[in-house]
């Protein structure tokens, strides 16, 4: 059973600009959530997604957006990028809504901002 | 030992030997608790849960202890292993549905020394 794929695994961008990172998550699984971690602030919750609306969402600003498919593909967006957005994005999948149950992580995107 | 929002603290073993990563969890409201392992360049990788009905649970090699009274939670690691070097980190979850809160502490960095 394949894990959880995340691409791109990197990428750098420049203020101001946007991304779009991607998540597939395990076979069956219909619940993604997106965390962003940093070495100052550790694992943070961004949202979660289940059934392609959002369930739960962590404390971050109006520019992190996330979205998932009918297939349960999710992707996260974030615009008008600043310095402190570098950070790995790890995309985490699991069986249930609302962490009852174990998360699957994928290895996550590195995106550093210039 | 590791609290939540503390920075990263780090444990070094002999192979072989037992080794306890310890954590001060915040809200007295968790009722479910996860241990976490992040091997360098992966993304976090579940070992054990322990929901706040119970005190202690038991994995392969790996036990974990609630104290409910003190808010502290632990990860005992039986014959540690070269493979056992990660970081680990605990999480409280609290609230269901779409309205719980999952919060991870910043980690332990375990070092198993040949």
């Amino acid at each position: 059973k394949a894990g959880v794929t995340q691409t791109p695994r990197y990428l750098i961008k420049t203020r101001g600009q946007q991304v779009t990172l991607s998540c597939s998550p395990i076979s069956g699984h219909r619940s993604v959530s997106w965390y962003q971690q940093t070495p100052g602030q550790g694992l943070q919750f961004l949202f979660e997604y289940f059934s392609e609306t959002q369930r739960n969402k962590g404390n971050f600003p109006g520019r992190f957006s996330g979205r998932q498919f009918s297939n349960s593909r999710s992707e996260m967006n974030v615009s008008t990028l600043e310095l402190g957005d570098s950070a790995l994005y790890l995309c985490a999948s699991s069986l249930v809504v609302g962490n009852t149950g174990e998360l699957f992580f994928g290895e996550g995107s590195r995106l550093t901002v210039l | 030992g590791e609290s939540v929002g503390l920075h990263l603290p780090t444990l070094s073993v002999q192979e072989g030997d037992n080794s306890i990563i310890n954590c001060a969890y915040s809200n007295s409201a968790s009722d479910y608790f996860i241990w976490y392992k992040q091997e360098s360049g992966k993304g976090p990788q579940f070992i054990i849960d322990i929901r706040s009905n119970m005190d202690k649970r038991q994995g392969q090699r790996v036990t974990v202890l609630l104290n409910k009274t003190v808010k502290h939670l632990s990860l005992q690691i039986a014959a540690t292993q070269p493979g056992d070097s990660a970081v680990y980190f605990c999480a409280e979850n609290w609230g269901g549905g779409s309205n719980y809160k999952l919060t991870f502490g910043k980690g332990t960095l375990l070092t198993v020394n040949p």
